[in-house]
């Protein structure tokens, strides 16, 4: 069974520092995605990046990119210049396409039990 | 802009009461999801359906059935409202072979059974 871990329940940065936000995770799988999800206090779930697991190169969105380590089963996310709307539940979670899912995997997303980011102006 | 609905957006349950969350999508998804969302843990799977006419449960489906009669529409209901299922709970679609493969939620509907 896939599992994602968030080994730190909280973190804090700075307004204008950086801060790294850790994920592992577990699969035999050899095609699947990784994300990272942002959730604000209106509990919206907001995509903020995405890393297929084919691709060597790592995603990067403006400020925030990820340092996925594929034989580590790691995957890392890097907020830059952090800034005070990036307070929120951060949650990595992970996918088996489902064109290559089998049994009842179907595409479902497995979540992390997510970190929570305070940013200190 | 639609994207993924949910309706009610909040609802206040007694104990054994039964209700239907609705959620909509406009994207002509294929799959759909039903998640529910505890304090301080991430999201865990309800039921899905990978297309019209189809369903099947996740990880935590007891106290709930689902139906998808239509391929936009996917239902949850509670027959008989218990207060362990007070959370937050989430619809979420995608594509069966989308571009990323990127899976869209719901603004979320709060639940609360009494």
């Amino acid at each position: 069974a896939q599992t994602v871990t968030q080994s730190q329940p909280e973190m804090s940065v700075q307004e204008a520092e950086t801060v790294t936000l850790s994920c592992t995770y577990d699969t035999s799988e050899s095609d699947y995605y990784l994300f990272w999800y942002k959730q604000p206090p209106s509990r919206q779930m907001i995509l903020v990046i995405r890393q297929e697991a084919y691709k060597q190169q790592n995603a990067t969105e403006n400020r925030f990119s990820v340092n996925f380590q594929k034989a580590a089963k790691s995957f890392s996310l890097k907020i830059s210049d952090s800034q005070l709307g990036d307070a929120a539940m951060y949650f990595c979670a992970y996918r088996i396409p489902p064109t290559n899912a089998g049994g009842t995997s179907y595409g479902k997303l497995t979540f992390g039990q997510g970190t929570i980011l305070t940013v200190h102006p | 802009n639609a994207g993924v609905t949910q309706t009610p957006k909040f609802r206040v349950l007694k104990t054994g009461q039964s209700m239907t969350l609705l959620c909509a999508q406009d994207m002509n998804h294929e799959y759909m999801y039903w998640y529910r969302q505890d304090p301080g843990m991430g999201l865990r799977l309800i039921h899905y359906s990978v297309g019209e006419g189809t369903t099947a449960k996740g990880e935590v489906p007891d106290g709930y059935n689902v139906s998808r009669l239509k391929k936009q529409n996917f239902l949850l209901g509670l027959e008989s409202a218990a207060p362990s299922q007070t959370s937050v709970y989430f619809c979420a679609s995608s594509h069966n072979r989308a571009s990323g493969n990127t899976i869209y939620f719901g603004e979320g509907s709060w639940l609360t059974v009494v």
